[in-house]
C-alpha cells in the first residue's frame, strides 16, 4: 500500500518562505510520479496549484514553485503573504489510473 | 468558464444507495477525464474513482471497489458516480474534478462537492 507523507503542519512569517515536501513511505518521488499539489481553504474546493512537479496552473502566482528536493516533492512559496495560510495537499499518480493524496499541510503565517 | 457542479448528496443509512451527479459546462465534456475525490470531515482529500473520456476506461480506489459505480453520460455532459453498499466512513464531501491524463495525471478544476452523510 502506499503512503503519501506531508508535514502535518508548518508555519513561515509574512514575507517568508517556506518549502512543503511530499514523499513516500518507502522509496523515492520522481517525476514519474506526476507530483500535484491543491490549496484548499476551510469549507472551499480544492485549488490547483502545480501539476507535473513543476508546472504553475493557470493564474497562479509565481511565488509558487514546485521541484523535486533530494527523495521527495516540494512546494516552495516565496514571500508568503496572509492568504496563503491553508491546507495543502499533494498527490502521486502511481499508475494504472490510481492517485493517492498526502495527509495535507496545514500552513500558518504568523 | 468552467463549471463543475456536484448534486445528489444527502442522508443515507447505512447499507443504503445514493447516486452523485455532477454537471459539466464551459468546456468540450466528451474531451476529458473525469474523477471523484472525497473528503471525510476534518480529513484529508482522498482520490475515489476515474473515467476515461469515452467512458470505457474506469478505475477504483481499493476502499469503494465493489461498491461504487462511476459513469458518464457524454450527451447530458454529465458525470456520476453510484454508490451501494454506503458505509459509515463514506460520510464525505464529494468531489467531481476534470482530470488530465497522459498530459499530467492531475486534477485541473474542481466542483464545490456534495455531503453524504451515511448514517442510522
Amino acid at each position: 500500500q502506499t503512503v503519501v507523507t506531508q508535514e502535518p503542519s508548518f508555519s513561515v512569517s509574512p514575507g517568508g518562505t517556506v518549502t512543503l515536501t511530499c514523499g513516500l513511505s518507502s522509496g523515492s518521488v520522481s517525476t514519474s510520479y506526476y507530483p500535484s499539489w491543491y490549496q484548499q481553504t476551510p469549507g472551499q474546493a480544492p485549488r490547483t496549484l502545480i501539476y507535473s512537479t513543476n508546472t504553475r496552473s493557470s493564474g497562479v502566482p509565481d511565488r509558487f514553485s514546485g521541484s523535486i528536493l533530494g527523495n521527495k516533492a516540494a512546494l516552495t512559496i516565496t514571500g508568503a503573504q496572509a492568504d496563503d495560510e491553508s491546507d495543502y495537499y499533494c498527490v502521486l499518480y502511481v499508475g494504472s489510473g490510481l492517485w493517492v493524496f498526502g495527509g495535507g499541510t496545514r500552513l500558518t503565517v504568523l | 468558464e468552467v463549471q463543475l457542479v456536484e448534486s445528489g448528496g444527502g442522508l443515507v443509512q447505512p447499507g443504503g444507495s445514493l447516486r452523485l451527479s455532477c454537471a459539466a459546462s464551459g468546456f468540450t465534456f466528451i474531451y476529458y477525464e473525469m474523477s471523484w475525490v472525497r473528503q471525510a470531515p476534518g480529513r484529508g482529500l482522498e482520490w475515489v474513482s476515474y473515467i476515461g473520456s469515452s467512458g470505457f476506461t474506469i478505475y477504483y480506489a481499493d476502499s469503494v471497489k465493489g461498491r461504487f459505480t462511476i459513469s458518464r453520460d457524454n450527451a447530458k455532459n454529465s458525470l456520476y458516480l453510484q454508490m451501494n453498499s454506503l458505509r459509515a466512513e463514506d460520510t464525505a464531501v464529494y468531489y467531481c474534478a476534470r482530470t488530465r491524463g497522459r498530459t499530467g495525471w492531475y486534477f485541473d478544476y474542481w466542483g464545490q462537492g456534495t455531503l453524504v452523510t451515511v448514517s442510522s
